[in-house]
């Protein structure tokens, strides 16, 4: 099992480019989650979805979007890239939603300029 | 809401000192909690979790106790060494609350030869 995979694992944007930031994982989890790591500010969630075709807004959505076709894709979407999105992003999943482990992908940083 | 508080970093120690990381919680309904590492460079991995009132979680030699009556889940370890050195996040996940996972800000630790 490869667990939770992500790619680019670093990515430079100019202000306005748009980028989509891929993960998957290969243990059949229902439960995939995105969020955004800040210096100090530990993780804010962004994103999560509780099975193919159903997602929902987290904490801090403005800005990204998702989808969620297959159990085993996740992708982040960033339409228009701010320096405010510069940040360590990270994806994870689960098989359930309480009191289950999340396994956490090993994270995309990105920099807008 | 929910909210998960821990002591702030970073926690310097020598090598073989004892370690105490401070975490407390707050959560309308019976939450588990765990404890997470992040090793530099890389993703979160679980490090232990309690998913009841006087549950103790345990794993290399790190230990929690989840305290219902304190609302509190202490990280402790014996005898820390360098390969200890990491970034700590205590979480919870609550069965009975907005079942979002909730971190919190993480605790740094290094670790001195």
């Amino acid at each position: 099992n490869a667990g939770v995979t992500q790619t680019p694992k670093f990515r430079i944007l100019k202000i306005g480019q748009s980028m989509t930031l891929q993960c998957a994982q290969d243990m059949n989890h229902n439960y995939m989650y995105w969020y955004r790591q800040d210096p100090g500010m530990g993780l804010k969630l962004i994103y999560y979805s509780v099975g193919a075709g159903i997602t929902d807004k987290g904490e801090v959505p403005n800005g990204y979007n998702v989808s969620r076709s297959t159990t085993e894709d996740f992708p982040l979407r960033l339409e228009l890239a701010a320096p405010s999105q510069t940040s360590v992003y990270f994806c994870a999943s689960s098989y359930l939603r309480v009191q289950e482990t999340q396994y956490f992908g090993p994270g995309t940083r990105l920099l807008v300029l | 809401g929910d909210s998960v508080t821990q002591m702030e970093g970073p926690v310097t120690l020598s090598e073989e000192a004892f370690l105490t990381i401070n975490c407390t919680y707050t959560a309308t309904g019976y939450p588990s909690l765990f404890w997470y590492v992040q090793y530099p460079g890389e993703g979160l991995q679980l490090l232990l979790k309690a998913t009841k009132a006087d549950d103790k979680g345990s794993n290399k030699g790190f230990e929690a106790t989840y305290r219902k009556e304190t609302t509190s889940f202490h990280l402790e370890k014996g005898s820390v060494q360098v390969s200890d050195s990491a970034v700590y996040f205590c979480a919870l996940s609550d069965e009975g609350g907005s079942y979002i996972p909730t971190f919190g800000r993480g605790t740094s630790l290094i670790v001195h030869p």
